[in-house]
C-alpha cells in the first residue's frame, strides 16, 4: 500500500522560479524522505527529516514536516533545467524496520 | 568507488521463463530492498532483507523470490508465476539508524524487464 500522496501530480515552471510540492501520509513515522528520479534512472536521495524536526535545508532545498497534519512540503528555490525530474516522498513508519512507503510522485518540468 | 549496481540494464523474457536480476552493493549496508515501478507510478516493495540469510515479503511478493547468502548481494528471481512482470525493477540498500529505524536508501540504476 502507498502511504505518501504527493500533490500536485505534475508541475511546469520556468527557470528561476520556485517549485513547491506537498506530501500527505497516514500513520506515525520515524522520518520522511524525499527522492529525485530522472527519467529511466534510479532514485537519488535528497533529504531526510526526522519526526522531531520541523524544517530542514540542503542547498536550494527546503523541507518542512508537520506531524500534527501528517504532511510535508518540498521547496526547490531558483529552479534550473537540471531540476527536471520526478520527486517522491517516502515515509519510514514506526516499527517498519526500514521499509519505506512511496507516493506516486510529482513530475516537475523546468523550462529554460 | 562505493555504490550499488544492478545488471543487466535491459532484460527480455519469454513467457514461462524465470529470470534473475542481479543487485550488488559495496556500502557495507545491512538492509537491502527490491522495488517494482510501473509507468507513472511510485515504487512498490517486493522483498526486503535486514540481515544475511533472512528476508521478508513486501507488498507484492507473489511471483518473485530472493536470496541473501552474502551481505553484498540480493538477487531477485522473477518466476513464471508472475503474471505481469514487465516493469522497471530497482534495488536499494540502507544502514541502521536506530531501533526499528533506518537511514536513507541508496538505489541502483535499475533493470527494465520486458516480457515478449
Amino acid at each position: 500500500s502507498q502511504q505518501g500522496e504527493e500533490d500536485p501530480q505534475a508541475l511546469s515552471i520556468q527557470e528561476g522560479e520556485n517549485a513547491t510540492m506537498n506530501c500527505s501520509y497516514k500513520t506515525s513515522i520515524n522520518n520522511l524522505q524525499w527522492y529525485r528520479q530522472n527519467s529511466g534512472r534510479g532514485l537519488v536521495h535528497l533529504i531526510l527529516i526526522r519526526s522531531n524536526e520541523r524544517e530542514k535545508h540542503s542547498g536550494r532545498l527546503r523541507v518542512t514536516l508537520d506531524t500534527s497534519k501528517k504532511s510535508s512540503s518540498l521547496l526547490i528555490t531558483a529552479s534550473r533545467a537540471a531540476d527536471t525530474a520526478s520527486y517522491f516522498c517516502a515515509t519510514d513508519e514506526e516499527d517498519s524496520w526500514g521499509k519505506l512507503q512511496f507516493g506516486a510522485g510529482t513530475q516537475v518540468v523546468v523550462t529554460p | 568507488d562505493g555504490g550499488i549496481t544492478q545488471s543487466p540494464k535491459y532484460l527480455f523474457r519469454k513467457e514461462g521463463q524465470n529470470v534473475t536480476l542481479s543487485c550488488e552493493q559495496n556500502l557495507n549496508h545491512d538492509a537491502m530492498y527490491w522495488y517494482r515501478q510501473d509507468p507513472g507510478q511510485g515504487l512498490r516493495l517486493i522483498y526486503y532483507s535486514q540481515i544475511v540469510n533472512d528476508f521478508q515479503k513486501g507488498d507484492i511478493a507473489e511471483g518473485y523470490s530472493v536470496s541473501r547468502e552474502k551481505k553484498e548481494s540480493f538477487p531477485l528471481t522473477v518466476t513464471s508465476a508472475q503474471k505481469n512482470p514487465t516493469a522497471f525493477y530497482l534495488c536499494a540498500s540502507s544502514s541502521v539508524a536506530g531501533v526499528s529505524s533506518y537511514n536513507e536508501q541508496f538505489f541502483g540504476p535499475g533493470t527494465r524487464l520486458t516480457v515478449l
